[in-house]
């Protein structure tokens, strides 16, 4: 089952611009985490934010966590052309295993 | 990149043979998944292990068994393949449970 979900589905901005992607879930969690997919390649770990945490930071990426409204946000500031990529969001279950959403396609023109 | 090796990375079957895909680490690390990802889903988990010969099932075990005899090494094999196993198959390493996990580069199976 799907436990995440990404919205919006596909983002295209100009470079330079932020980016912004919303995940929704449904149950209890762990922690959240972020990873990001280039075209062909395995998923890296961007950022992992804990139930009790509200923020987090990590060079251009700022996470936030509302556990009452069970969303997170992740907003990419000043974008590069290398950004361009699909971002997941996975949570943490009870039992240590991520659930995952479906993913952000994100497209950063020059 | 973390030392993760996916083997093959390209295979092409036809339905009802046996596939053995692999997946090698050099970290160390005490857990090992394989997830599946198609096209409109988020990476599902098929099976993961915790430890040499400790495995578990995941969201979509049905029609996969794994085996770890060491631990660097995690196949998933496909007993008999069927057209519903074509994905894309990544494996994943994470040194406990509740850390980020780490990707290989994924194998395409093409089930005809």
């Amino acid at each position: 089952s799907q436990q995440g979900e990404e919205d919006p589905q596909a983002l295209s901005i100009q470079e330079g611009e932020n980016a912004t992607m919303n995940c929704s879930y449904k149950t209890s969690i762990n922690n959240l985490q972020w990873y990001r997919q280039n075209s062909g390649r395995g998923l890296v770990h961007l950022i992992l934010i804990r139930s009790n945490e509200r923020e987090k930071h990590s060079g251009r990426l700022r996470v936030t966590l509302d556990t009452s409204k069970k969303s997170s946000s992740l907003l990419i500031t000043a974008s590069r052309a290398a950004d361009t990529a699909s971002y997941f969001c996975a949570t943490e279950d009870s039992n240590y295993q991520l659930i995952w959403g479906a993913g952000t396609k994100l497209i950063i023109k020059p | 990149d973390a030392g993760i090796t996916q083997s093959p990375r390209h295979k092409v079957t036809e339905t009802g043979t046996p596939v053995t895909l692999r997946c090698h680490q050099t970290e160390n690390h005490r857990y090992m998944y394989w997830y599946r990802q198609d096209p409109g889903h988020g990476l599902r988990l098929i099976h993961y292990s915790y430890g040499v010969k400790d495995t578990d099932k995941g969201e979509v075990s049905d029609g996969y068994s794994v085996s770890r005899s060491k631990t660097e090494d995690f196949l998933l094999t496909l007993e008999s393949a069927t057209s519903s196993q074509t994905s894309v198959y990544f494996c994943a390493i994470s040194e406990q449970g509740n850390q980020p996990q780490h990707f290989g580069d994924g194998t395409r199976l093409s089930i005809l």
